[in-house]
């Protein structure tokens, strides 16, 4: 079954400080990773992707690593805010004949701290 | 670019009615359209995925004849729950994606409470 494991459920970090959110698969299928964020009562919003012949890419305050060996990947968000705090999604994409299926890991709640 | 809508943003219904809700992307043609459902600190789980003018194809465990989908144009995609039930309380949000890519554009969601 295709799964994405998600860790931490939650964290909690000081304002400036650099959480970091991993995630690991297990379909090697997979051949695109984005990564949510999602404010409580909205919808998710894409942040940054990856495909897996990158090993890492940076958007401004956010950086993916992707290890593709260990079927891993994370995100770290530089210097956070408090204007960070909202719940974060991995994902995998594998495209079949009916469009590309995003699966979700379980989500990481983070809170930063003024 | 690429912004999807739902409407309404929050519904509450009584037990056994029916509920519409239309996602549709306002600026761009969506091949694709994929229906999730999140439960509260839970994460987004799909329902279905539907192509334009093709039927939805459904999730395992996912009762095709409860919640209906009809995705008519490359711009509108309608979700009806039928015969709702307290149980089918939720957030549902649709997502759209174009030209066969990868990405997926989310909308804002619906609340669904049913009495």
């Amino acid at each position: 079954q295709q799964q994405v494991k998600q860790s931490p459920q939650s964290l909690i970090v000081q304002k400036g400080g650099i959480p970091i959110i991993n995630c690991a698969y297990e379909n090697t299928a997979f051949d695109y990773f984005p990564w949510y964020q999602q404010f409580p009562g909205k919808g998710p919003a894409l942040l940054i992707a990856i495909r897996p012949d990158v090993s890492e890419k940076k958007e401004g305050r956010f950086t993916i690593s992707f290890n593709k060996s260990a079927k891993q990947f994370s995100l770290h968000i530089m210097d956070s805010q408090p204007g960070d705090s909202a719940t974060y999604f991995c994902a995998a994409s594998i495209n079949n004949n009916a469009g590309n299926m995003l699966t979700f890991g379980g989500g990481t709640r983070l809170m930063v701290k003024p | 670019g690429a912004v999807v809508s739902q409407h309404p943003s929050w519904v509450i219904c009584k037990s056994g009615t029916s509920v519409k809700i239309e996602c549709r992307s306002l600026d761009f043609q969506a091949t694709t359209m994929f229906w999730y459902r999140q439960f509260p600190k839970q994460s987004l789980m799909l329902m279905a995925t539907s192509n334009e003018g093709s039927k939805a194809t459904y999730e395992q465990g996912v009762e095709k004849d409860k919640f209906l989908i009809n995705h008519a144009s490359l711009t509108l995609s309608t979700l009806t729950v039928t015969s709702a039930h307290p149980e089918d309380s939720s957030f549902y949000i649709c997502s759209a994606g174009r030209d066969r890519g990868h990405e997926q554009y989310f909308g804002p969601g619906t609340r669904l409470t049913v009495t």
